[in-house]
């Protein structure tokens, strides 16, 4: 299976700043990634599916202008959450795809 | 649209007690199903897959999982529960032979074993 990691695995910020995680795939080149959000004791919500040079896909209900998504390199793709608020606290995480998807640890955003 | 459905939220076991997880999907085409689990703390990992052939799916640490076309279910099960299995799991599917369609997940079920 493919390694993934994510960076940072937690931060906390100030309502209205911005927030970059970072998803990188170790040991396997991918165009394609997924985001996703999930919230205490609930399941995974797919966010958007990350294209390596090309745009990223979002699912339904979510903000392309707040969560934005850069796929530069086939190791890397980034999350930005722009003006964070507290709703967007929340735990954030990526999955490469192989034969099937590897997760990362996750990143946990806080925002006060 | 595809869908993910697990009735049970909590499950709550002795050691040693049977499991049986329920899971059934809405899909109109032929999907890859899996299981996955969430330990306290820890990130999601790949518990056992089905993508064709057997229905019954071995995957890791003793468990198991049979897809019933018909039912339009996969069921995990593991015939002797130990404590360290306490988690949450995760049913999900995506779209047969495109590993690199999103995957949809069911809510998920946290199991709870006493020792």
């Amino acid at each position: 299976g493919a390694v993934v990691s994510q960076h940072p695995s937690w931060v906390i910020c100030k309502s209205g700043t911005s927030v970059k995680i970072e998803c990188r795939s170790l040991d396997f080149q991918a165009t394609t990634m997924f985001w996703y959000r999930q919230f205490p004791k609930q399941s995974l919500m797919l966010m958007a599916t990350s294209n390596e040079g090309s745009k990223a896909t979002y699912e339904q209900g979510v903000e392309k202008d707040k969560f934005l998504i850069n796929h530069a390199s086939l190791t890397l793709s980034t999350l930005t959450v722009t003006s964070a608020h507290p709703e967007d606290s929340s735990f954030y995480i990526c999955s490469v795809s192989t034969d099937t998807q590897y997760f990362g640890p996750g990143t946990r955003l806080t925002v006060l | 649209a595809q869908s993910v459905s697990q009735h049970n939220h909590h499950v709550i076991l002795s050691e040693a007690a049977s499991l049986e997880l329920g899971c059934n999907y809405s899909y109109g085409g032929t999907v890859n199903l899996f299981w996955y689990v969430q330990y306290p703390g820890q990130h999601l990992q790949l518990l056992l897959k089905y993508f064709s052939g057997d229905p019954l799916v071995k995957g890791i640490k003793g468990f198991e999982a049979e897809f019933i076309k018909s039912k339009f279910s996969f069921n995990l099960r593991k015939p002797s529960v130990q404590w360290s299995d306490t988690a949450e799991y995760f049913c999900a599917v995506n779209s047969w032979g495109s590993s690199a369609s999103k995957i949809i997940f069911g809510s998920g079920t946290r199991l709870s074993i006493r020792p």
